[in-house]
This record gives C-alpha cells, sequence and structure tokens, in this order.
C-alpha cells in the first residue's frame, strides 16, 4: 500500500501521561499536515511541513504538542501531559506542491483516534 | 486570510434527485480549492479539485463544481443522488502562496438521501 500511513490507529492513555503517533507519507510528497477532528466538526489545522521544515502551528495548539519531521520523511506528533479534551481523531495528509503551483491535493491517511480516560 | 463557509450543516435529497452543497470561501490569492468526502468510519477522500484551470471541474462519482471568482463560491453538484452518497462533505481552500498554504478546511455539510 502506497498511501499514507498512520500507527497506531488507536490509542488509549490514561490523563496525564504522554503519547506519540507517526505518519508516514506517501514517497516523495514533500508536504505533510495534522489535523484534528472530534465528532461532528471538521479536520481543525495544527500544523504542516514542507519538507522538514515546520512551517505554521496553529495558535490554539499548546505547548503540549510538538511535532517533527526530520530528514522530511515520516512525521511524529506528540502530546504531553495529556488531559480529557485531547481525546479526537488525528489525521495525518501528504502532498506534493511545487513553487508558485501551490497545492496539489492531499491524501489523507485513516487516521489515529486517541481517547484519554 | 483564508476561510470557508459551508451554508448548511445538513442537506436531505430523495434519491434520483439533484444534489446541491454549497461552500464561499475567502482568500487573499488566487486559491486552490477542493471538495473532500468522509464516509462514516472511513478516511477523507478527494472528490474533486480546482487549481485554476477550467472553472467547472469534474470529480468522482458524477461530482462537479463551479469555480466563481465574482462570487466566491465553489458549489458541489451532483444532477442525480444515489443512496452512497450519504456521508459528510467538506469543503477546502488553500491560497497559492509561493508553495501553497496550509488547507483550511469548512465545518462540513453531511449529506442524507432518502430513498
Amino acid at each position: 500500500d502506497t498511501g499514507v500511513s498512520q500507527d497506531p490507529r488507536h490509542k488509549i492513555t490514561k490523563r496525564g501521561q504522554n503519547v506519540t503517533f507517526r505518519c508516514d507519507p506517501i514517497s516523495e510528497h514533500n508536504r505533510l499536515y495534522w489535523y484534528r477532528q472530534t465528532l461532528g466538526q471538521g479536520p481543525e489545522f495544527l500544523t504542516y511541513f514542507q519538507n522538514e521544515a515546520q512551517l505554521e502551528k496553529s495558535r490554539l495548539l499548546s505547548d503540549r504538542f510538538s511535532a517533527e519531521r526530520p530528514k522530511g520523511s515520516f512525521s511524529t506528533l506528540e502530546i504531553q501531559r495529556t488531559e480529557q479534551g485531547d481525546s479526537a481523531m488525528y489525521l495525518c495528509a501528504s502532498s506534493l506542491t511545487s513553487l508558485h503551483r501551490g497545492n496539489t491535493e492531499a491524501f489523507f491517511g485513516q487516521g489515529t483516534r486517541l481517547t484519554v480516560v | 486570510a483564508q476561510s470557508v463557509t459551508q451554508l448548511d450543516s445538513h442537506v436531505s435529497v430523495s434519491e434520483g434527485t439533484p444534489v446541491l452543497l454549497r461552500c464561499n470561501y475567502s482568500s487573499s490569492y488566487s486559491p486552490s480549492l477542493f471538495w473532500y468526502v468522509q464516509h462514516p468510519n472511513k478516511g477523507l477522500q478527494l472528490l474533486l479539485k480546482y487549481t485554476s484551470a477550467a472553472t467547472l471541474v469534474k470529480g468522482i462519482n458524477g461530482f462537479e463544481a463551479e469555480f466563481k471568482k465574482s462570487e466566491t463560491s465553489f458549489h458541489l453538484t451532483k444532477p442525480s443522488a444515489h443512496m452512497s452518497d450519504a456521508a459528510e462533505y467538506f469543503c477546502v481552500v488553500s491560497d497559492k502562496g509561493e508553495y501553497g498554504n496550509k488547507l483550511v478546511f469548512g465545518a462540513g455539510t453531511i449529506l442524507r438521501v432518502k430513498s
């Protein structure tokens, strides 16, 4: 399968614990996004990377959230000291962008469902 | 700044009748626009995209959308609804910028298809 892969698919954690999610984008895609989706809402932007550079991080994100994309390939999203309000589906997407042509379509993974108890 | 407004949170149609899902956008630059569909417990799937070529865009499963710059709209249509079209639909905008900006999603429209 050459689509966007996310791991794990499901995570249940106790409040206060740290969690880390991984995303493997489509090979050679230079753009990688992280979104969060709660029930009944559209995906909410968290952060995105162009190759290994993190271009923007949502102001809604607290300092407990951090993301990396070393070497411009896979990415990790870490949430420290989880809270019940962090419970959501975390979506990763990748796309191929080029200078002055902007975004092509983004391909989404199946997501990681986080439940904080 | 880019933003998207989906004008209807729920739309209900009868099978075989036309579908119209409305979307208005705000963009500082010439935008790219997308429609995604999400079936229950499934991932997001691209339906169609507009990236400054033809203003009438055809997508999968008989869907199409028309980019109207003067109205800042990108409404999604289908001539005849099928039961399998029942899902949630998201309109998405991305400013072009230098390499393309982030994707901004609308709140979604849930389409119900009655038999």
